[in-house]
C-alpha cells in the first residue's frame, strides 16, 4: 500500500533553516507530484508546493517564493522540503501529500516544526 | 486562485444525527472537489474524491454532491469516530487550495 513517512519533529531558531523528509514507498515514485502542506496550530491546511519527480519540475505558492526549496532523490523515493529564514510563523505542521485522481489521495504522518531563540 | 468557502465553521450534532457541509467555490470547478476528515494530532485522510466518488473503504454513511461551485458533504449518520474536522479542496486548478474547515463536534 501506499505510505509516505516523514522525518521527526525539528526545532529552529529564528532566521535558521529546517528541512524535512518524506519518503514514499508502495508506489512507483516518479509516476506522481508530491505537494507539501503547512498546518499552523489550530489553523487549517496551507498549500506551499509541489515537485514532479518525472519532469524535474517545482511550483511554488507565491508566499513562499526565496525562503522554499522543494528536492526529490528517486533513488532513496524520497521528497525534501527546506524552509528558510524561519519566523515564528512558521511553528506549524508540515504535511506531504501524493496527488491522487485529482485530489489528495494519501498524507504522510507530518511533522512538527517548532520555530523558537 | 479558487477560494474555497465552507459552512458552517462549526457544527454541534449528536450520534444518529444526519448532517451536511458546503464548500462554494469561487468559480466553477466542474466536479473536481474533493473531502478530507482530520483529527486531532492527525493527518487529513481521503473520504470522497471528484465530488461525490467513495474512496474504498470509507463507510457508506458518508455522500458527496454537487458541481460547478457549489458542493456538500453529507453524514446520514453521525458516529462517535465522525466527530473530527472536514475540509474540502481542489487541485485541478493551480495554485491547490483548501476550504477553511468545519469542526464537527458534540
Amino acid at each position: 500500500q501506499v505510505r509516505l513517512v516523514q522525518s521527526g519533529a525539528e526545532v529552529g531558531k529564528p532566521g535558521a533553516s529546517v528541512k524535512v523528509s518524506c519518503k514514499a514507498s508502495g508506489y512507483f515514485f516518479t509516476t506522481y507530484y508530491i505537494h507539501w502542506v503547512r498546518q499552523a496550530p489550530g489553523q487549517g491546511l496551507e498549500w506551499m508546493g509541489m515537485v514532479n519527480p518525472s519532469g524535474d519540475t517545482t511550483s511554488y505558492a507565491q508566499k513562499f517564493q526565496g525562503r522554499v526549496t522543494m528536492t526529490w532523490d528517486t533513488s532513496a523515493s524520497t521528497a525534501y522540503l527546506e524552509l528558510k529564514s524561519l519566523r515564528s510563523e512558521d511553528t506549524a505542521v508540515y504535511f506531504c501529500t501524493r496527488e491522487s485522481i485529482s485530489c489528495f489521495g494519501h498524507w504522510g504522518q507530518g511533522t512538527l516544526v517548532t520555530v523558537s531563540s | 486562485d479558487i477560494q474555497l468557502t465552507q459552512s458552517p465553521s462549526f457544527l454541534s450534532a449528536s450520534v444518529g444525527d444526519r448532517v451536511s457541509i458546503n464548500c462554494r467555490a469561487s468559480q466553477g470547478i466542474t466536479n473536481h472537489l474533493a473531502w478530507c476528515q482530520q483529527k486531532p494530532g492527525k493527518a487529513p485522510t481521503l473520504l470522497i474524491y471528484d465530488a461525490s466518488t467513495l474512496r474504498s473503504g470509507v463507510p457508506s454513511r458518508f455522500s458527496g454532491s454537487g458541481s460547478g461551485t457549489e458542493f456538500t458533504l453529507t453524514i446520514s449518520s453521525l458516529q462517535p469516530e465522525d466527530f473530527a474536522t472536514y475540509y474540502c479542496h481542489q487541485i485541478n486548478t493551480y495554485p491547490p487550495t483548501f476550504g477553511g474547515g468545519t469542526k464537527v463536534e458534540i
